[in-house]
């Protein structure tokens, strides 16, 4: 299967502060990736599409200022969560959209565990 | 998003026992995904069906499309604890269109 990165794994951040996660499509092209964030024992809840060369389309209810997605090459997209606060802690979640003929196929990252102080 | 209908949510079963799990929806999808996802970790992708009323096996794992391509469902015979996890569909059409998950617990 292909494989998508993530980094980091886990960060620590204090309260106020930018962090930005990697998600990375490490051997096909995806011009298409997507965000998540996922509570303890609850499912994903999709954030944002990621469009490379344009604006991430966001998900209604997520503030597009608090969370920036840059999607600046075929195999590379970040999230910065900014001025960070302790409910933004979660697990974020990346998917990366592999084109196969017809259909795509969705290939997640590890995921990256924020804990905001 | 829509969400595909998943259940049941949460299963416990005791080793050996069979069970299956099923994916809803009344939209028509050019794929759909199924994926096994651990604690702490991201999905990972168990198989991808493509063609209405495919079947395709993995080990004791049995995943079928709905003829229309609307529904799908996952079958595993004979479970075994390292089978415990969360089980999630995703269905591929104009947008994403994912389950709510399936919480599985196979007791030894």
């Amino acid at each position: 299967g292909a494989v998508v990165s993530q980094h980091p794994s886990r960060v620590i951040c204090k309260s106020g502060t930018s962090v930005k996660i990697e998600c990375r499509s490490l051997d096909f092209q995806a011009t298409t990736m997507f965000w998540y964030r996922q509570f303890p024992k609850q499912s994903l809840m999709l954030m944002a599409t990621s469009n490379e060369g344009s604006k991430a389309t966001y998900e209604q209810g997520v503030e597009k200022d608090k969370f920036l997605i840059n999607h600046a090459s075929l195999t590379l997209s970040t999230l910065t969560v900014t001025s960070a606060h302790p409910e933004d802690s979660s697990f974020y979640i990346c998917s990366a959209s592999r084109v196969r003929g017809v259909y795509n196929e969705q290939f997640f990252g590890p995921g990256t565990r924020l804990t905001v102080l | 998003t829509q969400l595909l209908e998943q259940s049941p949510q949460f299963l416990s079963i005791q080793e050996g026992e069979n069970l299956t799990v099923y994916c809803n929806s009344s939209s028509v999808f050019s794929s759909l995904q199924w994926y096994r996802q651990e604690p702490g970790e991201g999905p990972v992708l168990l198989v991808t069906v493509v063609t209405g009323g495919e079947v395709k096996k993995l080990k004791r794992l049995t995943f079928q499309f709905g003829d229309a391509r609307k529904d799908s469902s996952l079958h595993i015979t004979a479970a075994q604890p390292g089978y415990t996890g969360n089980y999630l569909c995703m269905g591929s059409a104009r947008q994403l269109t994912f389950g709510s998950g399936t919480q599985l617990t196979v007791l030894p």
